[in-house]
């Protein structure tokens, strides 16, 4: 069956560390892979996906068909990271499998 | 333009009723998805509307159904409601035309609570 995990609840971190958030999925075909994100009190909403290849916000992923795994890197976490994140995959249709998502806390 | 606008915001029901949640499409989107999102967990694929048809579903009950009209809004409907129906349920909607990767844009939700 198709499965996003994303194994890390939450991830603290202090202001200019560096940040990865996994994600590892379960597919045999080749999907699509993205990142949303869900700031504090405001809707979710797409950070990138795969097949871009862009950075968004500083934040980057590369998609490892080897290894099944999409993580979300940043070299320098800023507080205004602090965010929930989700991982989701589809495969030529619309429906998003999402992960369960990781909570990103950034101290100052 | 407002984006993805989903009503009511809230609201409270009791077991064995049934709710009417509404999603009006982001100006210019065609296609309207619908999630549920329970406490802790990712959202899930409900289904999904295009031309006023079912065109998707996920893993979900026929007690979930849903509508598309002719200006592109839809309504999720459940009936026989749960305790654990209880979530937050997403509209998403996106541009049919240019393929799969025309970004979803989702709403704000509406957090249903059963009693």
């Amino acid at each position: 069956a198709q499965r996003v995990t994303q194994p890390e609840k939450l991830l603290s971190v202090f202001k200019g560390a560096p940040v990865e958030l996994k994600c590892n999925y379960s597919y045999s075909g080749s999907p699509e892979l993205f990142w949303y994100v869900q700031y504090s009190r405001q809707r979710l909403q797409l950070l990138l996906r795969h097949i871009s290849r862009e950075s968004i916000k500083g934040f980057t992923a590369d998609l490892n068909k080897g290894e099944t795994s999409f993580h979300l890197k940043k070299p320098f976490a800023q507080e205004e990271d602090s965010a929930m994140y989700y991982c989701a995959l589809t495969y030529n249709t619309d429906k998003l499998i999402f992960g369960t998502g990781t909570r990103l806390q950034v101290f100052p | 333009d407002a984006g993805v606008t989903q009503s009511p915001t809230h609201l409270i029901k009791t077991r064995g009723q049934q709710v009417t949640l509404r999603c009006s499409p982001k100006s210019g989107h065609d296609t309207v998805s619908w999630y549920q999102q329970a406490l802790g967990q990712g959202p899930q694929f409900i289904f999904q509307y295009y031309e006023e048809e079912e065109r998707q579903r996920g893993n979900f009950p026929d007690r979930f159904s849903g509508h598309q009209f002719p200006n592109y809004s839809s309504e999720l409907n459940v009936n026989a409601l749960l305790l654990g129906d209880s979530a937050l349920y997403l509209c998403a909607s996106r541009v049919a035309s240019g393929g799969l990767r025309y970004e979803q844009y989702f709403g704000p939700g509406t957090r249903l609570t059963v009693t």
